[in-house]
């Protein structure tokens, strides 16, 4: 079984200023991972995601994110925030053993709040 | 940009009542998904859906719910007698064929909410 933490249910950061939301997994076998995006009224927006390789993968919207095996994460960072990336962030696991039945694993979420 | 479209985005009803919620998938895509999001709790996997017959479902996905594709666009969700706990976002979620990379396409939602 699979399992997303992401500590920070709410950050609240100053326009300009840099971000970094936090991502940990657990699981037995190797995964996929991902960040989603869901802006206000909107629907779940794939942000980046880590497949394999290069561990520093960047997404949309100037976001990146680092996946480190040892220590289980895929923190989500943005050097530099804007007012329109106030939203709701998700991160997510899948195993890729399971082509054809994708069945994402979600994290509770974590409400990134910019302030002007 | 092809995407995902949910009927209704917002349904009120009565405990015990039955609720069809309704997606459009996007249009060449093969496998489609439900989950459901409690607020304040993790989005959770309801159940997956190809070529006709359901993947897999989930310990939540039990007898008061079902899936359907009537015709070649819609895919429901049907929820036989409404409880109270089922008040939720519901996403509807689709891919394509030949994308085996875990990324799947979401719908903006439609929140349930019994009373």
């Amino acid at each position: 079984a699979q399992s997303v933490t992401q500590l920070d249910s709410q950050v609240p950061v100053f326009e300009e200023a840099p971000v970094e939301l936090r991502c940990n997994y657990s699981s037995s076998v190797s995964v996929y991972l991902f960040w989603y995006v869901q802006y206000p009224n909107q629907g779940l927006q794939l942000l980046l995601k880590y497949l394999s390789g290069s561990t520093l993968v960047k997404g949309i919207n100037g976001f990146e994110a680092e996946f480190n095996k040892s220590q289980t994460s895929f923190h989500l960072r943005k050097p530099s925030v804007h007012i329109s990336d106030t939203a709701e962030y998700f991160c997510a696991v899948s195993d890729p053993r399971w082509f054809g039945n994708e069945k994402l694993t979600f994290g509770t979420g974590t409400r990134l709040t910019i302030i002007p | 940009e092809p995407e995902v479209t949910q009927t209704p985005s917002h349904q009120v009803t009565q405990m015990g009542q039955e609720v069809i919620l309704r997606c459009v998938p996007i249009s060449n895509h093969l496998y489609f998904y439900w989950y459901r999001q409690i607020l304040g709790q993790k989005v959770e996997f309801l159940v997956s859906f190809y070529n006709n017959e359901i993947s897999e479902k989930s310990e939540i996905f039990d007898d008061q719910f079902s899936v359907e594709r009537p015709d070649g666009s819609n895919f429901t969700l049907k929820i036989r007698s409404t409880k109270l706990e089922d008040s939720a976002m519901y996403f509807c979620a689709s891919r394509g064929l030949h994308q085996n990379t875990g990324e799947l396409f979401f719908g903006e939602g439609s929140r349930l909410t019994v009373l």
